[in-house]
């Protein structure tokens, strides 16, 4: 069946690239998508990229696809206290978001 | 413009009983979505309403239910609550059906003791 991995938890210093990594297993996945969680929040969406796309950059926020792999991370830049949450990847073949397969989420933690 | 919002934000209820949980989607927007996001599970996805019809709906007992009203609102509910029950209910809409850029509320926090 379809599986989104995600690492637990990452550290990282303030002002450093955070870079979160995800893997998923289906293979006709056509949109991959970057979810935030604030503390007590929703998710926020974040960034989504297409399959037949590499990379796509949106301000501090730096998406990469590795189709072969399926692999993909998200790079935040300049990493800032706000950044702390929760970040979900997730993946759809499209058709409507009940067919979203989410990651068990990263936690982002920012030591100063 | 007004987000995806959902009331209660925090409800306490004893095993057994029954919970109602509402949310108002993105003006607009026809799709609803229903995912429960349980410690320790993830994200999994409930139910899909669009235009007030049940389009799909996930690997969850009937005892979770829902309806759309005509407005697009949305309600969920569920019956002869468990402890397992005890999770953050969000809900989220689409422009459209069968789109998959979803914008999700802030949740309801369901406690069951």
């Amino acid at each position: 069946g379809e599986d989104v991995e995600q690492s637990l938890f990452l550290s990282v210093r303030e002002g450093d690239s955070s870079v979160i990594n995800c893997t998923y297993t289906d293979s006709s996945s056509t949109y991959l998508y970057w979810y935030k969680q604030e503390p007590g929040a929703g998710l926020q969406l974040l960034t989504y990229i297409f399959s037949n796309m590499d990379m796509k950059q949106d301000q501090r926020l730096t998406v990469l696809l590795n189709k072969k792999d399926k692999h993909l991370s998200l790079r935040i830049a300049d990493t800032q206290t706000g950044d702390s949450a929760i970040y979900f990847c997730a993946e759809s073949m499209g058709g409507g978001a009940d067919g979203l397969t989410f990651g068990k989420g990263t936690h982002l933690i920012i030591q100063p | 413009e007004a987000g995806v919002t959902q009331s209660p934000t925090h409800l306490i209820k004893t095993r057994g009983q029954q919970a109602t949980l509402r949310c108002s989607p993105i003006s607009g927007h026809t799709s609803v979505y229903w995912y429960q996001q349980a410690l320790g599970l993830g994200l999994q996805f409930l139910l899909w309403y669009d235009e007030g019809e049940e389009r799909n709906r996930g690997n969850f007992p009937p005892r979770f239910s829902g309806r759309q009203f005509p407005n697009y609102s949305s309600e969920l509910n569920v019956n002869a609550l468990e402890l397992e029950d005890s999770a953050l209910y969000l809900c989220a809409s689409t422009p459209f059906l069968g789109d998959t850029e979803a914008f999700f509320g802030q949740g309801t926090r369901l406690t069951v003791v």
